[in-house]
């Protein structure tokens, strides 16, 4: 089993300019999770998703876009990208209350 | 509303001594806890977890933390480090009133010295 994959794993992107991060999971779980984390402020959730065509806002959803269309998938789309976007991005997926499985990441940077 | 302090932002240590990583929560329903390592570029992995049943949970590599209801905490402890546990920390609670969706504490930098 591959676990949660994210791609790309590094991206550089000019101001203004579009992308999607993807992740994809083999584990067939329910729940998926956006988060961003930034030195010394922890992880903040960006979206969630409880099932496939659920999806809904967490603590910094604004400036960010997902849909649920498997329970596969779940992309993370950045329109208008900021400097403030800066940042790792972690997407997860669970059963309801147990662990966590986390992606390596991916390191965007908007110049 | 859930919400979880990780009161120390970094610990340094020397190598063989023991250590204490705290981890406070709040929630006012039945909680799930955990504890995550983070190694430099790489994502977060599960080191413990207190679903139900002992209070006292262990990992594999010596780690232990103790879910204590009264003072809402799950403070994880090592009696003898290693200079391989240097990494990120971090405590998360997940709950019904929080949509089982986990919150994360700001995370614990582990410095282990020679």
């Amino acid at each position: 089993n591959a676990g949660v994959t994210q791609t790309p794993k590094f991206r550089i992107l000019k101001i203004g300019q579009s992308m999607t991060l993807q992740c994809t999971q083999d584990m067939n779980h329910n729940y998926m999770y956006w988060y961003r984390q930034d030195p010394g402020m922890g992880l903040k959730l960006i979206y969630y998703s409880v099932g496939a065509g659920i999806t809904d806002k967490g603590e910094v959803p604004n400036g960010y876009n997902v849909s649920r269309s498997t329970t596969e998938d779940f992309p993370l789309r950045l329109e208008l990208a900021a400097p403030s976007q800066t940042s790792v991005y972690f997407c997860a997926s669970s059963w309801r209350e147990t662990e966590a499985f986390f992606g390596q990441g991916t390191r965007l940077t908007v110049v | 509303a859930q919400s979880v302090t990780q009161l120390d932002s970094q610990v340094p240590v020397f190598e063989e001594a023991p250590v204490e990583l705290r981890c406070n929560y709040s929630s006012s329903v039945s909680v799930y806890l955990f504890w995550y390592v983070q190694y430099p570029n790489q994502g977060l992995q599960l080191l413990l977890k207190y679903l139900s049943g002992s209070t006292l949970v262990e990992s594999i590599n010596g780690f232990e933390a103790e879910f204590n209801k009264s003072q809402t905490s799950f403070h994880l402890r090592k009696p003898s480090v290693h200079i391989s546990d240097t990494a990120e920390y971090f405590c998360a609670v997940s709950s019904s009133g929080g949509s089982y969706i986990p919150t994360f504490g700001r995370g614990t930098s582990l410095i282990v010295h020679p």
